[in-house]
């Protein structure tokens, strides 16, 4: 049972353009929400995070908005370049041990 | 600052055969998480270890096992591989057990022919 899921599987954008992903979970239990971003032939490396007691994040060009009453939490990639062009996880835990990812978008920005 | 380092980077073998796999966390970080990604997919979690001791483990088959050395560096090993154990293997390490921020590895490339 995927216990996140994640849409689209694979996004094309115009440079400029805005991305946007999303998660949705089933496990309230689940505490941190972190995106990943993982480039061809490298392990994933850590975007931006956020908890469920807030509802929004953002970190420069990346923001992540959670919604708790839907268990949903989407990533947004404003200004997208194609220097972003990547797969992106979503993923949830509990207190930081096991670690559930989504299967992943594919994002290519158009120049 | 080194990252987490795995080796190798790149790995073939036949059904049947036995694999380890050897991971090193950043410098201070004691805890230490393997994950299975097969092409297409996220990673899956397969073990956590902090301080020697095993504190997490997916839903892998017996044939996976790991270890934590005193220097907190890690082994995965894979006994009786199957063609379907093929992925990208990622260490991650986090500075305690529970660590939410976990920096991965750049991986095992494991083929099974």
């Amino acid at each position: 049972q995927q216990q996140v899921k994640q849409s689209p599987q694979s996004l094309i954008v115009q440079k400029g353009g805005i991305s946007i992903i999303n998660c949705a979970y089933e496990n309230t239990a689940f505490d941190y929400f972190p995106w990943y971003q993982q480039f061809p032939g490298k392990g994933p490396a850590l975007l931006i995070a956020i908890r469920p007691d807030v509802s929004e994040k953002k970190e420069g060009r990346f923001t992540i908005s959670f919604n708790k009453s839907a268990k949903q939490f989407s990533l947004h990639i404003m200004d997208s370049q194609p220097g972003d062009s990547a797969t992106y996880f979503c993923a949830a835990s509990m207190t930081g041990n096991q670690f559930y990812f989504g299967t992943g978008t594919s994002l290519t920005v158009i120049p | 600052d080194a990252g987490v380092t795995q080796s190798p980077t790149h790995l073939i073998k036949t059904r049947g055969q036995q694999v380890t796999l050897r991971c090193s966390p950043i410098s201070g970080h004691k805890s230490v998480s393997w994950y299975q990604q097969v092409l297409g997919q996220g990673p899956q979690f397969i073990f956590q270890y902090y301080e020697k001791e095993e504190r997490g483990r997916g839903n892998f088959p017996d044939r996976f096992s790991a270890r934590q050395f005193p220097n907190y560096s890690s082994e995965l090993n894979v006994n009786a591989l199957l063609l379907g154990d093929s992925a990208l293997y990622l260490c991650a390490s986090s500075l305690v057990h529970g660590g939410e921020t976990q920096y991965f590895g750049p991986g095992t490339r494991l083929l099974v022919l």
